[in-house]
């Protein structure tokens, strides 16, 4: 069945860099686009990046432009975030997403996020 | 960017009634295909978000039919004909349509009266 593996959240102190990992199987994982979506604490749902299936393109919320940068390795089945530059408004849960959609994004798989604390 | 608006923000229900979720987008989420784009989720407490409903009224695979989408253009609901503990949690619609970003509601806290 398909299952995406969030990892590599933590504490860190504001400034510092930290990388996520979502491992996906059960499925093609380089046939289908993939998000990453984040929810502060006690907080609503917060889109953050989107990657094309093949790679081609790359999307980020303005909130994370220019610090964070999402890559994906599909001889890995393996999506990644790149958080630089860590402030406090980025504590989160950190998801990903597939998306199947092809006019318009559609979320069908989601894991089952990994926490990212940024604090000194 | 879309806004999309939830209301009410909190829904206490007894079990067994229905239960309705508005939600509004800031622009019609109508694609030129014709189709109209809107999803909605449910997040239960310590879980990450399961998909219900996509393209307005089609229920995800596995989800009950007492869940039912509908609406058009900037307007839509989500009903759950009898309300049981299981549905319990934070619902959220969203787009997808007009993005980067999409876009989320702020959620809808349903509970059990």
């Amino acid at each position: 069945q398909v299952q995406l593996v969030e990892s590599g959240g933590g504490v860190v102190q504001p400034g510092r860099s930290l990388r996520l990992s979502c491992a996906g199987s059960g499925f093609t994982f380089s046939n289908y686009g993939l998000h990453w979506v984040r929810q502060a604490p006690g907080k609503g749902l917060e889109w953050v990046a989107v990657i094309w299936y093949d790679g081609s393109r790359q999307y980020y919320a303005d909130s994370v432009k220019g610090r964070f940068t999402i890559s994906r390795d599909d001889s890995k089945n393996t999506l990644y975030l790149q958080m630089n530059s860590l402030t406090v408004e980025d504590t989160a849960v950190y998801y990903c997403a597939r998306d199947i959609g092809v006019v318009a994004v559609h979320f069908d798989y989601w894991g089952q996020g990994t926490l990212v604390t940024v604090s000194s | 960017d879309v806004v999309m608006t939830q209301s009410p923000l909190s829904l206490p229900v007894t079990l067994g009634q229905p239960a309705s979720i508005s939600c509004r987008s800031s622009q019609s989420l109508v694609h030129s295909d014709g189709n109209t784009y809107l999803n909605w989720f449910r997040q239960r407490p310590g879980q990450s978000p399961r998909p219900l409903i996509y393209r307005v009224s089609n229920r995800e695979s596995g989800v009950p039919d007492r869940f039912s989408g509908s609406g058009s253009g900037t307007d839509f609901t989500l009903k759950i004909s009898r309300v049981e503990a299981e549905d319990v949690g934070v619902y959220y619609c969203m787009q997808g349509i007009h993005w980067p970003p999409v876009t989320f509601g702020q959620g809808t806290r349903l509970e059990i009266k």
